[in-house]
């Protein structure tokens, strides 16, 4: 079945560090691909998303590409802050169904 | 603004009652869910809703029912059926259909514990 697999945490950084999260996915047809945010005590928000490979999806300083060819979307920002901080999940969602599949979850950490 | 609102935000339950969590959205999307999420994991999947008067099981539905009677409102109860309840729960929505990505809109959230 359809899966996702994202770097265990938690990431600890200093600001203004350049950060990674690993996610790869294994996925039948062709799947829309997100990164989701939880702040602490809060629910999950669209942090950004790509529809076909290649797309680079963005959102306030963070990017995403979709790359088919290795099955990832690994999320970057070239310089965190304290307010980052928090559990970011990457999932996939096949274009027309219904359910969506998350990864475990990746809790960053920014230290000022 | 539309959005979905989960009530209540803090519930506390002794064992061998059921609660009920309550999920209403305005964003007019077909699509509910409910997600179970425990410390430090990922989100499970409890019961997920394509239409009114429609719903159906998602991973880990047992001890767990819904009611789907209007588009906009998506009920979860709890009941003493299920063997640990005490987590985070997470109401979501979105549209679904051809050429539809899909994401997902979520509630902030419930957290129940039982004493």
């Amino acid at each position: 079945g359809d899966s996702v697999t994202q770097m265990e945490g938690p990431v600890t950084l200093s600001e203004e560090a350049f950060l990674t999260i690993n996610c790869t996915y294994t996925a039948t047809g062709y799947p829309s691909l997100f990164w989701y945010v939880q702040y602490p005590g809060e629910g999950l928000q669209l942090l950004l998303k790509a529809t076909k490979a290649d797309d680079k999806g963005s959102n306030k300083g963070f990017e995403a590409t979709y790359r088919k060819e290795t099955t990832s979307f690994h999320l970057e920002k070239g310089s965190v802050q304290v307010s980052d901080s928090a559990v970011y999940f990457c999932a996939l969602r096949n274009t027309g169904g219904f359910k969506t599949i998350f990864g475990a979850g990746t809790r960053l950490f920014v230290k000022a | 603004d539309g959005g979905i609102t989960q009530s209540p935000k803090y519930l506390f339950r002794k064992e061998g009652q059921n609660v009920t969590l309550s999920c209403e959205q305005n964003l007019n999307h077909d699509a509910m869910y409910w997600y179970r999420q425990d410390p430090g994991q990922g989100l499970r999947l409890i019961y997920y809703s394509q239409i009114v008067n429609d719903f159906q099981k998602g991973d880990i539905a047992e001890g767990y029912s819904v009611s789907r009677e209007k588009k906009e409102s998506f009920p979860l109860t709890v009941t003493s059926a299920q063997k640990n309840p005490t987590a985070f729960y997470l109401c979501a929505s979105s549209t679904f259909g051809t050429g539809v990505t899909g994401e997902l809109f979520f509630g902030e959230g419930s957290r129940l514990t039982v004493l």
